[in-house]
């Protein structure tokens, strides 16, 4: 068990809809990162919040979004959903912003868009 | 960050060392190189890292060449819950902490 939560575990939804996809980070890591599972696509990191900031950006589409609150959570969202975006979604999260200190991952959303 | 170079997939017999290769020529000074693994489709898992002395822990042990241009990770005693992807990633310290993950090996375990 890495100590990092995401709900809900799989979420089964139209196309054109909006989901939001829930993380709590580890007890004391102050680092939050998305990133998405698709087939065809390997991991892909999606965004990385520290503190409550947004810290880097990668491969996110503008129809995603994402926050960090002041407890450290942070929820995805996901808007205006398409076939393609059915993946497995991962959050993970570390002790700092930019240390040597590992990411631990979460066990993911499994998204499906119908 | 260094790109990464891992063969696609690897055998491995059930109780013998699994020895997984990692080339990373273009790395520079402030790079570390991490392993996770990922078993099916659950949250990739954090192994090892280090920056230029071999490193030990409980699940492996992360060979790195004295020119840091390769390293090895090494499962003692691999069993068959060890099979799963593996991905080698180098990371520079000072920039943010995201990981990016290439393809990685598959590692099989055969009884």
């Amino acid at each position: 068990d890495s100590g990092v939560t995401q709900t809900p575990k799989h979420l089964i939804t139209a196309t054109g809809q909006r989901v939001t996809l829930r993380c709590s980070p580890r007890s004391g890591d102050l680092s939050v990162y998305w990133y998405q599972q698709s087939l065809d696509q390997g991991l892909q990191f999606l965004i990385q919040y520290y503190n409550g900031e947004e810290r880097a950006k990668g491969n996110i589409l503008e129809r995603f979004s994402a926050q960090q609150f002041p407890d450290l959570h942070s929820e995805l969202n996901l808007s205006s959903l398409e076939l393609g975006d059915s993946a497995l979604y991962f959050c993970a999260s570390s002790v700092g912003r930019a240390d040597n200190s590992p990411l631990h991952f979460g066990n993911g959303t499994r998204l499906t868009v119908t | 960050d260094a790109k990464t170079t891992q063969p696609p997939s690897m055998d491995c017999a059930e109780g013998r060392a699994a020895n997984l290769p990692c080339n990373h020529s273009t790395i520079s000074g402030n790079e570390y190189v991490y392993w996770y693994r990922q078993i099916h489709s659950q949250g990739p898992q954090y192994i090892i890292h280090g920056l230029k002395n071999n490193e030990t822990n409980e699940m492996a042990s992360l060979i790195i060449t004295e020119d840091r241009k390769s390293s090895t990770l090494i499962l003692p005693h691999a069993t068959l819950r060890d099979t799963a992807v593996y991905y080698c990633i180098v990371r520079v310290r000072d920039n943010n902490n995201d990981m990016r993950f290439g393809a990685g090996t598959r590692l099989t375990v055969k009884p």
